[in-house]
């Protein structure tokens, strides 16, 4: 079975500082690792995802995240947040080739204070 | 990115009604679709897995005869709420994926707030 642990279910950070939200999974096969934003009252859209090759990645909105194996975790980054990063972060596993359901994490709510 | 709609955003019954909540993928054919159940503050929680042409699957502890799944073509998902109650009332999502073409991430609805009264 697959399991994403988010370890922050809060993180606040300074306009323009740099910010990391962590995301570790568990899982005997090969996965595909994903980061979704949610905005108050809507879907999840796609920041960035994981399915082989380069184990940085990058995303929309100056996001990226980088797959580390060894360490089982793919944390997000961004070097310096806007007001408009304010929103719900999820980590997302899916296995490899099932086309199977994802598993999330329990998110993070990231707040950029003025 | 392609492109999932559910319809409607929001939607107001009183207790004992049954609410439809649609699931379209609109410029893609969706072999899977999967619905979410999201309460205030808490992580997305996988209520069913519907493959066209069958019969959803649905996770433990979720209910089939109240949230009626039904994904009869490659474009379309509905859940039915039946006898919805007060806490029935939750945030749904919906999300779709075509395994057949290899895809690789799951395309999410803007999702319905429901609240039953």
């Amino acid at each position: 079975a697959q399991s994403v642990t988010q370890l922050d279910s809060q993180v606040p950070v300074f306009e323009e500082a740099p910010v990391e939200l962590r995301c570790n999974y568990s899982s005997s096969v090969s996965v595909y690792l994903f980061w979704y934003v949610q905005y108050p009252n809507q879907g999840l859209q796609l920041l960035l995802k994981y399915l082989s090759g380069s184990t940085l990645v990058k995303g929309i909105n100056g996001f990226e995240a980088e797959f580390n194996k060894s360490q089982t975790s793919f944390h997000l980054r961004k070097p310096s947040v806007h007001i408009s990063d304010t929103a719900e972060y999820f980590c997302a596993v899916s296995v490899a080739n099932t086309g199977n359901q994802f598993y999330f994490g329990t998110g993070t709510s990231l707040t950029v204070i003025p | 990115g392609a492109v999932v709609s559910q319809h409607p955003s929001r939607v107001i019954c009183k207790s004992g009604t049954s609410v439809k909540i649609e699931c379209r993928s609109l410029d893609f054919q969706a072999t899977t679709m999967f619905w979410y159940r999201q309460f205030p503050k808490q992580s997305l929680m996988l209520m069913a897995t519907s493959n066209e042409g069958s019969k959803a699957t649905y996770e433990q502890g979720v209910e089939k005869d109240k949230f009626l799944i039904n994904h009869a073509s490659l474009t379309l998902s509905t859940l039915t709420v039946t006898s919805a109650h007060p806490e029935d009332s939750s945030f749904y999502i919906c999300s779709a994926l075509n395994f057949l073409v290899g895809d690789t991430e799951a395309f999410f609805g803007q999702g319905t707030r429901l609240t039953v009264v």
